[in-house]
């Protein structure tokens, strides 16, 4: 069953804007993930930020996670249309599995 | 080194046929997972397999089955097809003895059941 939980469903930005995505999950993790999924790049591993990492960047991606809430937020700087795509977090509980949220529809407009 | 490849891309069945689909991982990873995408939804996870071993299977019904072989290419099989079977379903490959760790996906089987 899924256990991550995106928020927004969606989010609808001008080009330039900041994004930010929110994740969220229920039981203790060894880490997270998120990935982009867009018809033209298939699925992609962004960034994974590990469970004792508070923060972690990657180009205009960072990611925050917050284990005592069990959240986590991915923040996109400087949106490009080419950010348009769905965003998912998964989660790593040590069963050899990882735990999809129903992701974040994110939309650039020009 | 070339990215992980899944045939056929696409696929229509009829409602009690069967169907396998085929995963080539990246050269080097011995650790593939199986997912389940519908429209609105997350990834279901199906099943991973590492070293020909199923480490994990998913909530799916026996229909669903799958295996790997010793060159870690991965098939999966799905008997007595279901309108509910209609998804796309993405093959992952993974570098370390971990799946959970970055996952390299393929472009997917897009099934539809009719």
């Amino acid at each position: 069953s899924q256990q991550g939980e995106e928020d927004p469903q969606a989010l609808s930005i001008q080009e330039g804007e900041n994004a930010t995505m929110n994740c969220s999950y229920k039981t203790s993790i060894n880490n997270l993930q998120w990935y982009r999924q867009n018809s033209g790049r298939g699925l992609v591993h962004l960034i994974l930020i590990r469970s004792n990492e508070r923060e972690k960047h990657s180009g205009r991606l960072r990611v925050t996670l917050d284990t005592s809430k069990k959240s986590s937020s991915l923040l996109i700087t400087a949106s490009r249309a080419a950010d348009t795509a769905s965003y998912f977090c998964a989660t790593d509980h040590s069963n050899y599995q990882l735990i999809w949220g129903a992701g974040t529809k994110l939309i650039i407009k020009p | 080194k070339a990215g992980v490849t899944q045939t056929p891309r696409y696929l229509i069945k009829t409602r009690g046929q069967q169907v396998t689909l085929s995963c080539s991982p990246i050269s080097g990873h011995r650790s593939v997972s199986w997912y389940q995408q519908t429209p609105g939804q997350g990834l279901q996870f199906l099943f991973e397999y590492f070293s020909e071993t199923q480490r994990n299977k998913g909530n799916f019904p026996g229909r669903f089955s799958g295996r790997q072989f010793s060159n870690s290419r991965s098939e999966m099989n799905v008997s007595t097809l279901e309108l509910g079977d209609s998804a796309l379903y993405l093959c992952a490959s993974s570098p370390a003895d971990r799946s959970t760790y970055e996952q390299y996906f393929g472009p997917g089987t897009r099934l539809t059941v009719t």
